[in-house]
């Protein structure tokens, strides 16, 4: 059961026009989430997160807004450049079970494309 | 670099045989976690460790798997009588905090 959805598999967008990348999530004990962007060959790397006493935070073009009655985040970025060609993965989280850190939950991931 | 290493990047193998991938976390981090990912699918989280402490495992994490942090610095982990099944990045990540970072994976193939 998948707990942490993007329910669409790629995106394409021009140069300068906004990217809207969606998560929808089912557990409502995760409290903390994150995007990711990987590039081939690398490892995720992170990209912005959200707390789920907020419902959006900004880092320059990238802006996550967080839904926790609709249980959904989204990412926005804009303007989109082409280097933003990439996979996007939302990841909620929750503490473990012992306390000691956080247990991230991927989704299956989103690859965007931006058109020069 | 600072960032997070892994080694091998590759591995190809034979069913039935065992491997062993390292992970060299950012030094200040002490938790560092091992993390699976199949082929259109995000990372599936496989272990955790607090400094030397294997404090997390997952159900994914069979009996033929086993993961070390022995000084609380690097990390091996190993996979016994290798499966086709097991073909996957395997990832692994370190943290001071919440965020978590990632190194670029060791790709596993097995025969």
């Amino acid at each position: 059961d998948q707990q942490v959805k993007q329910n669409s598999p790629s995106l394409s967008v021009q140069e300068g026009r906004i990217s809207i990348l969606n998560c929808d999530y089912t557990n409502s004990m995760f409290d903390y989430f994150l995007w990711y962007k990987k590039y081939p060959a690398e490892g995720p790397t992170f990209l912005i997160s959200i707390s789920s006493i907020k419902d959006k935070n900004e880092d320059g073009r990238f802006t996550v807004f967080l839904n926790k009655s609709a249980k959904h985040l989204s990412l926005h970025i804009v303007p989109s450049q082409p280097g933003d060609s990439a996979v996007y993965f939302c990841a909620a989280s929750t503490t473990f079970s012992s306390g000691s850190a956080r247990q991230l939950t991927f989704g299956s991931g989103t690859q965007l494309t931006v058109l020069p | 670099d600072t960032g997070v290493s892994q080694d091998p990047r590759h591995k190809i193998t034979k069913r039935g045989q065992n491997v062993t991938f390292r992970c060299d976390p950012i030094s200040e981090h002490n938790r560092l976690y091992w993390y699976r990912q199949t082929l259109g699918q995000g990372p599936e989280f496989l272990t955790y460790f607090q400094n030397e402490a294997q404090l997390e495992k997952s159900r994914l994490l069979s009996d033929r798997f086993s993961a070390e942090r022995p000084k609380g610095s690097f990390s091996t982990l190993e996979i016994q009588r290798t499966e086709q099944g097991d073909s996957a990045m395997y990832l692994c990540a370190s943290s001071p905090q919440d965020e978590q970072f990632f190194g670029p994976g060791t790709r596993l193939t097995v025969l």
